[in-house]
């Protein structure tokens, strides 16, 4: 079964740095994207980008280019995306999913909330 | 980069008839921007409806069909049940960058 389990809610501060990630099973982690969705608060779906675990090849939309970095770590099949200087504005719930069929699969989100 | 547009509110009555549509601001959308259909309930992560202009996964209920209409993708809902009413998004690719439309917020009243 494909599973993929993001890493629990988070409550941060302006200006410090986060990692979320986003753990896969049950298929070649390698041989599949990962992509990266955010929904702010009441909002819809942006697509933020693409990683391609085998060469860790990543595409960013023009929107989050250089506003976050996308990662992965085929050893532990695990994706990530983080910030180095969070924003209140980064408040949002991140999905992660593999874009095959669509985004046949989705992780469960990621809350992050950015608060002084 | 593109804009996808999408009504933002419809409203269907019970066992009717509803398309909800996606536009692209390069022009008309065809089968080569991959058009996929997602809904997503309050508290839920989405899940793809339809992918690939008109394919359904296996837990994408028979009342849902996409297709290519008027130079739009489209999502239509064929006998709407109560449990339809969700935020539909649709996803558009563009040589492999990709964006969401709006949404559209399906009422079953």
């Amino acid at each position: 079964e494909v599973q993929l389990v993001q890493s629990g809610a988070e409550v941060k501060k302006p200006g410090e740095s986060l990692k979320i990630s986003c753990k896969g099973s049950g298929y070649s982690f390698t041989t599949h994207w990962i992509a990266w969705v955010r929904q702010m608060p009441g909002k819809g779906l942006e697509w933020m980008g693409i990683i391609y675990p085998g060469d860790s090849d990543t595409r960013y939309s023009p929107s989050f280019q250089g506003q976050v970095t996308i990662s992965a770590d085929k050893s532990i099949t695990t994706a990530y995306l983080q910030w180095s200087s969070l924003k209140a504005s980064d408040t949002a719930m991140y999905y992660c999913a593999r874009p095959d069929g669509g985004l046949g699969f989705w992780g469960q989100g990621t809350l992050v909330t950015v608060s002084s | 980069q593109a804009v996808v547009t999408q009504e933002p509110s419809l409203t269907v009555s019970p066992g009717g008839t509803v398309t909800l549509t996606c536009g692209s601001s390069t022009g008309a959308v065809t089968s080569g921007h991959y058009p996929c259909w997602f809904q997503q309930k309050p508290g839920q992560a989405p899940r793809t409806l339809i992918f690939d202009t008109r394919n359904k996964h296996s837990w994408t209920p028979a009342r849902f069909s996409g297709s290519l209409l008027g130079g739009k993708a489209a999502l239509t809902l064929s006998g709407a049940q109560p449990e339809d009413e969700a935020d539909y998004y649709c996803l558009l690719s563009y040589s492999g960058a990709r964006v969401f439309g709006g949404g559209t917020k399906l009422t079953v009243l």
